[in-house]
């Protein structure tokens, strides 16, 4: 079966640009999250999606970043106002939340370079 | 707080031995899980294996087996009998009862020898 898509692959903006990163989950997969990755480096949490309960902001870094997920499906992460700390990898996640063991399937990310 | 530390940035092993990846972590949840996941040069994160923290027994996922020592709060990766495709970063994970925030590690980066 299809595992998780996210789009664009790449993408090169202008500081001070607005940016829309989109992830498809796995179908059926109830809890969606989206990590960054700067080069060389681990996974930073940053925001995570769980059916129709409030999702978990907490590793936002600024309010310049903002996420939604429409219909328990589809999500888009957006950076407004990017700035050039914010290049990194982009990775989305999808997983059965059924608590306990909570595999997630990664995405192949959204390489992100602000100039 | 939640702390994953892999304090192996890099790692050398030779083709068909085997080789420890260390993993220590902090939390004050009883109840949580550790992961280990692969992220070899194409990017993709692959997962290997899980232990919870209730788990009496060391998880194995073919090759890949899990040595967890919980009053150390250790959850070393090992892999046996190396192969030339287990080049790659790896990534020790954990996430806790108090939400589903996953915490993971700087990574250690693996180069096997031929």
């Amino acid at each position: 079966g299809a595992g998780v898509s996210q789009s664009p692959s790449n993408k090169v903006t202008e500081k001070g640009k607005d940016v829309e990163l989109r992830c498809d989950p796995i179908s059926g997969h109830t809890a969606l999250y989206w990590y960054r990755q700067s080069l060389g480096q681990g996974l930073e949490f940053l925001i995570y999606f769980q059916g129709n309960s409030a999702p978990d902001k907490s590793g936002l870094p600024s309010d310049r970043f903002s996420a939604e997920r429409t219909g328990g499906s589809v999500s888009t992460l957006t950076i407004q106002r990017t700035q050039q700390e914010d290049s990194a990898v982009y990775l989305c996640a999808s997983s059965l939340d059924w608590g306990g063991y909570n595999e997630q399937f990664f995405g192949p990310g959204t390489r992100l370079t602000v100039l | 707080a939640q702390k994953i530390t892999q304090t192996q940035p890099g790692m050398f092993v030779q083709e068909k031995e085997a080789v420890t990846l260390d993993c220590t972590y902090d939390t004050s949840d009883q109840s949580y899980g550790l992961f280990w996941y692969k992220q070899p040069s194409s990017g993709e994160m692959i997962f290997l294996i899980y232990q919870g923290s209730y788990d009496e027994q060391n998880a194995t996922e073919g090759r890949y087996s899990l040595n967890f020592q919980k009053a150390r709060k250790s959850a070393n990766l090992v892999i046996s009998a190396s192969q030339l495709g287990d080049s790659a970063m790896y990534f020790c994970a954990m996430r806790g009862t108090g939400g589903f925030k996953t915490i993971f590690g700087a990574g250690t980066r693996l180069f096997v020898k031929a």
